[in-house]
């Protein structure tokens, strides 16, 4: 089992906005990263550290982080979005570099 | 442009060696982590090991310490997976990832975390008898 915990699936209306969370007690310490990837693709990092978007990435997307709990909102959902999502932070004794979560598959309806 | 091309598909039987490979292109290869992350069929992505190929430093995680080696050829931007004895269990697709570290400060320490910005396409490996 993961040391980072995420809900297997999300539903979204076109348009609406859309809350991802990851568990975990690391995240008590360390900043989350997080990766979209569509069916047959390779992950693309679309939030890492506080809240940073790399370059292409659409500012619909935002991170934030709140005690054991980091966040990937998502505003305005688009059909483009769905996708599974995932987490990656360091383990809670911070001797593992990086762990995953176990990814939310993202509807969007 | 920062790029990693990964090598093909491998198709394999059980007991059988393999080394996939991942070459840099773009960026000072020498000067980044590169991770590998497996994804078995319909599963999630798990951490492997991650490996400077400045130095060679090379770190796994605890699930695949001992089962895969990790390595790199700086002279020609090019890191590698490894199995010395194929199982059907390993059938997955490999990614490699740069890897880049970023941090916190907080309670007088530092706090860094890591994270992949760029991603090979993966290789798919298939180990039946």
């Amino acid at each position: 089992s993961s040391e980072l915990t995420q809900d297997p699936a999300v539903s979204v209306a076109l348009g609406q906005t859309v809350r991802i969370t990851c568990q975990g007690d690391s995240l008590r310490s360390y900043y989350a990263s997080w990766y979209q990837q569509k069916p047959g693709q390779a992950p693309v990092l679309v939030i890492y550290g506080k809240n940073n978007r790399p370059s292409g990435i659409p500012d619909r997307f935002s991170g934030s982080s709140s005690g054991n709990t980091a966040s990937l909102t998502i505003t305005g959902a688009q059909a483009e979005d769905e996708a599974d999502y995932y987490c990656n932070s360091r383990d809670s004794s911070g001797n593992l570099d990086v762990v995953f979560g176990g990814g939310t598959k993202l509807t969007v309806l | 442009e920062v790029q990693l091309v990964q090598s093909g598909a491998e198709v394999k039987k059980p007991g059988e060696s393999l080394k996939i490979s991942c070459k840099g292109s773009g960026y000072s290869f020498t000067s980044y982590w590169i991770g590998w992350v497996r994804q078995m069929p319909g599963k999630g992505l798990e951490w492997m090991g991650i490996i400077y190929p400045g130095d060679s430093d090379t770190r796994y995680s605890p699930s695949f310490q001992g089962q895969v080696t990790i390595s790199a050829d700086k002279s020609i931007s090019t890191a590698y997976l490894q199995w010395s004895s194929l199982k059907a269990s390993d059938t997955a697709m490999y990614y490699c990832a740069r890897v880049l570290r970023g941090y916190s400060y907080g309670r007088k320490r530092y706090y860094y975390y890591y994270y992949m910005d760029v991603w090979g396409k993966g290789t798919t490996v298939t180990v039946s008898s």
